[in-house]
């Protein structure tokens, strides 16, 4: 089973408004990861959590907050969004960030949540 | 800083025709990922290539990787509609923490 959950599907909300985005997975995967995409654009890598401490921040704005709660989950918290922050915000997990030497450590992705500011 | 290129960004081409898409990178890296994503989809992994030389293939697809020329392909042979997607290549760097994409190729198969 190589399933990353992402929950809700589509989410939208107002710009005062606090959500949060969801992730699971059942891999045994200790490496997780939040990506945006833009439509037409790639992926772009927003925070990097390992072992359950947050290992990269790419500079996202603080009304983007992460939260690994467990190894097997990951939370997106969302407060005072702007318009410009509408994306699909995509999951992903892996057997360990920096194993570099492991022959598969392969990024798998959720499907992701579409989210509307408004 | 490292960039990854894609060409073309859009590719239309017709059933049964063979193409190439490339991906260029610029700084050493020795793992390198394509992936599909449909519209409004996530991305599904195609091809992990590991090592120099490094060759797969998947039904219509086949990747290979040039870690000197920091070079990988993606060669469609006679496609179909269904191969209709939009594919990235996605490079990693050396502590195994970051992926960069490319900016993805938008395939159209026409019948």
């Amino acid at each position: 089973d190589t399933e990353v959950t992402q929950t809700p599907k589509h989410l939208v909300m107002g710009m005062t408004n606090k959500k949060s985005l969801k992730c699971e997975q059942h891999m045994g995967h200790r490496a997780m990861y939040w990506y945006k995409q833009k439509a037409k654009k790639p992926p772009e890598l927003m925070f990097v959590y390992s072992y359950e401490k947050l290992s990269i921040n790419e500079s996202v704005p603080s009304r983007f907050s992460p939260e690994c709660p467990n190894s097997s989950l990951l939370n997106l918290h969302l407060h005072a969004l702007q318009p410009e922050d509408s994306a699909l915000y995509l999951c992903a997990s892996s057997q360990g960030e920096g194993l570099a030497n492991l022959a598969k450590n392969i990024q798998y992705f959720g499907a992701g949540t579409r989210l509307s500011v408004l | 800083e490292l960039k990854v290129e894609q060409n073309p960004l859009f590719l239309s081409m017709q059933e049964g025709k063979n193409y190439t898409i490339y991906c260029n990178y610029s700084t050493t890296s020795d793992r390198l990922y394509w992936y599909r994503q449909d519209p409004g989809k996530s991305l599904e992994s195609l091809f992990v290539l590991l090592s120099n030389g490094a060759v797969k293939q998947e039904g219509r697809l086949m990747a290979s990787l040039d870690t000197k020329a920091r070079l990988s392909t993606l060669h469609i042979t006679a496609a179909v509609h269904d191969l209709s997607a939009t594919y990235f290549c996605a490079v990693e760097d050396t502590s195994g923490s970051r992926l960069t994409f490319g900016e993805g190729t938008q395939l159209t198969v026409n019948p």
